[in-house]
């Protein structure tokens, strides 16, 4: 059990919009700690996707983004396409465990 | 261009010492802020961090595994290596290397998350 907790799945139809939620608590996120989203299609190595909550490495297309409220971070894909059908992490820093922690992931279905 | 690759033992039996090497190119781990970091990933089942190590030698390991990793680099080889002794069936994982950038938060704390990764290596412990 990850102490930061995502939907095990999402799914949506090509072209529309999804969220990915990471939920925390006053020890992780709530307590400041920046959020990083990964993105990690089958057979491969996770790749990063955002940064600090909001920020997009050079060639990440702006379909994706990120935010942060309270306890929880969201990450955002919008004009769904084919390859985005990938699992997707969370990650940031716990105080309680004073370990840099995952999320469960969660895997994005696109219909 | 960076890149990170993972070498070792596909096959290792239990209580026996899981040694890894991460190789890579492209950035110098004498530079001030850069790390090198091990994540692991279980058949089916979430990341996990495992330790880092910075360009000042400054180390960190998760508390769970502690006792059992050992994380060196040599700069002069552009290596990072990861030793986990007594290894266990639940070590079965895909491990991968990965660098930290040097960033910090507007506060001037260091940020860590990892920005280019290694393919991975499939470690399998069993007898």
């Amino acid at each position: 059990q990850s102490v930061l907790t995502q939907p095990p799945s999402v799914s949506g139809a090509a072209g529309q919009r999804v969220t990915i939620s990471c939920t925390g608590s006053s020890f992780n996120i709530g307590e400041g700690y920046d959020v990083h989203w990964y993105q990690q299609v089958p057979g491969t190595a996770p790749k990063l996707l955002i940064y600090s909550n909001i920020n997009r490495p050079s060639g990440v297309p702006d379909r994706f983004s990120g935010s942060k409220s309270g306890t929880s971070a969201s990450l955002a894909i919008t004009g769904l396409q084919a390859e985005d059908e990938a699992d997707y992490y969370c990650q940031s820093y716990d105080s309680t465990v004073t370990d840099w922690v995952f999320g469960g992931g969660t895997k994005l279905t696109v219909l | 261009q960076i890149t990170l690759k993972e070498s070792g033992p596909a096959l290792v039996k239990p209580t026996q010492t899981l040694t890894l090497t991460c190789s890579f190119s492209g950035f110098s781990l004498s530079t001030s802020g850069l790390a090198v970091g091990w994540i692991r990933q279980p058949p089916g089942k979430a990341l996990e961090w495992l330790a880092l190590i910075y360009w000042d030698d400054d180390q960190r390991h998760t508390p769970s595994l502690k006792s059992r990793l050992t994380i060196i680099k040599d700069t002069s080889t552009n290596q990072v290596v990861l030793s986990l002794t007594d290894v266990d069936p639940a070590d079965t994982a895909t491990y991968y290397c990965a660098r930290r950038p040097d960033y910090y938060d507007s506060r001037g704390n260091p940020v860590v998350f990892f920005d280019y990764w290694g393919q991975g290596i499939l470690v399998t412990v069993s007898s």
